[in-house]
C-alpha cells in the first residue's frame, strides 16, 4: 500500500500564474481533504471532497478550487498566485464514517516568486 | 471561536520523558489528536482520544485529557532522538471531522 501520494513534491511559480497539485488517496479511502501549511504554522483546512463533490470548505478565497475523480484521486487548483500562497500543501485521505483516522501525504512545497 | 494553543519548543535529554501540552477553547470538541511531523514530511497520526475519555495509553505514548481545564497533554516515555519532530495538537467539533490544528511544538532530543 503506497499510502497517500502527492505530486509534484516541489515547484516554483511566478505571481499571477496558475498551479495544479495532485493527490492519490490511500487504498480503500474515498474522501480527500486539502490543507495549506505556511512556514511555522499548523495546517489550515482548505476543502474536502467526497463523491466528486466539495463537501466542506475552510476560509479560503475562490482562487482555490478542486476536483475529485471517480477513482477518488483529487486535484487542487490555485489561480492568480500570490506570494502569500507559498506554503506546503498537504492532502489527507480517509473513509467516510472513519474520518477520525486521516492519513496525510508528504505534501507539495509551492514557492511563488 | 476555535483555537488550539501549544508552546513552541521543548528540549529534553535522551531517555527522559517528554510532556507536550495543548489547550483548546471549544467545549464541544469531539476528538482530540496528536500528529507528528518530521522535517520535510507530511503529518503522521500518532493517537487520538474521544472527548469522553480522560486517558489513553499506546506503548510509549500517554494522552491525558482534562475537560474542565480544556487541557490535553502527550507524554512520551524514554524519549529517543528519533522522536525529534514537530508535534501538533488538533481537535474536531460536533459532527465535523475536519481537525483544527495548533501551531505545533518542536521537540528537540539531545544526547
Amino acid at each position: 500500500d503506497a499510502g497517500v501520494t502527492q505530486s509534484p513534491t516541489h515547484l516554483i511559480k511566478t505571481r499571477g500564474q496558475q498551479v495544479t497539485l495532485r493527490c492519490s488517496p490511500k487504498s480503500g479511502h474515498d474522501t480527500v481533504s486539502w490543507y495549506q501549511q505556511a512556514l511555522g504554522q499548523g495546517p489550515q483546512f482548505i476543502f474536502q471532497y467526497y463523491e466528486e463533490e466539495e463537501r466542506q470548505r475552510g476560509n479560503f478565497p475562490d482562487r482555490f478550487s478542486g476536483h475529485q475523480f471517480p477513482n477518488y484521486s483529487s486535484e487542487l487548483n490555485v489561480n492568480a498566485l500570490l506570494l502569500g500562497d507559498s506554503a506546503l500543501y498537504l492532502c489527507a485521505s480517509s473513509r467516510q464514517g472513519r474520518n477520525t483516522e486521516a492519513f496525510f501525504g508528504q505534501g507539495t512545497r509551492l514557492t511563488v516568486v | 471561536g476555535e483555537d488550539v494553543e501549544q508552546s513552541l519548543f521543548l528540549s529534553v535529554r535522551e531517555g527522559d520523558s517528554s510532556v507536550i501540552n495543548c489547550t483548546y477553547t471549544d467545549s464541544s470538541s469531539t476528538y482530540l489528536y496528536w500528529y507528528k511531523q518530521e522535517p520535510g514530511a507530511g503529518l503522521q497520526l500518532l493517537t487520538y482520544i474521544f472527548s469522553n475519555m480522560d486517558m489513553k495509553q499506546d506503548q510509549r505514548l500517554t494522552v491525558l485529557l482534562n475537560k474542565k481545564d480544556k487541557h490535553l497533554s502527550l507524554r512520551i516515555a524514554d524519549t529517543q532522538t528519533g522522536d525529534s519532530a514537530i508535534y501538533f495538537c488538533a481537535e474536531t467539533f460536533g459532527g465535523s471531522y475536519i481537525p483544527t490544528f495548533g501551531r505545533g511544538t518542536s521537540l528537540i532530543v539531545h544526547p
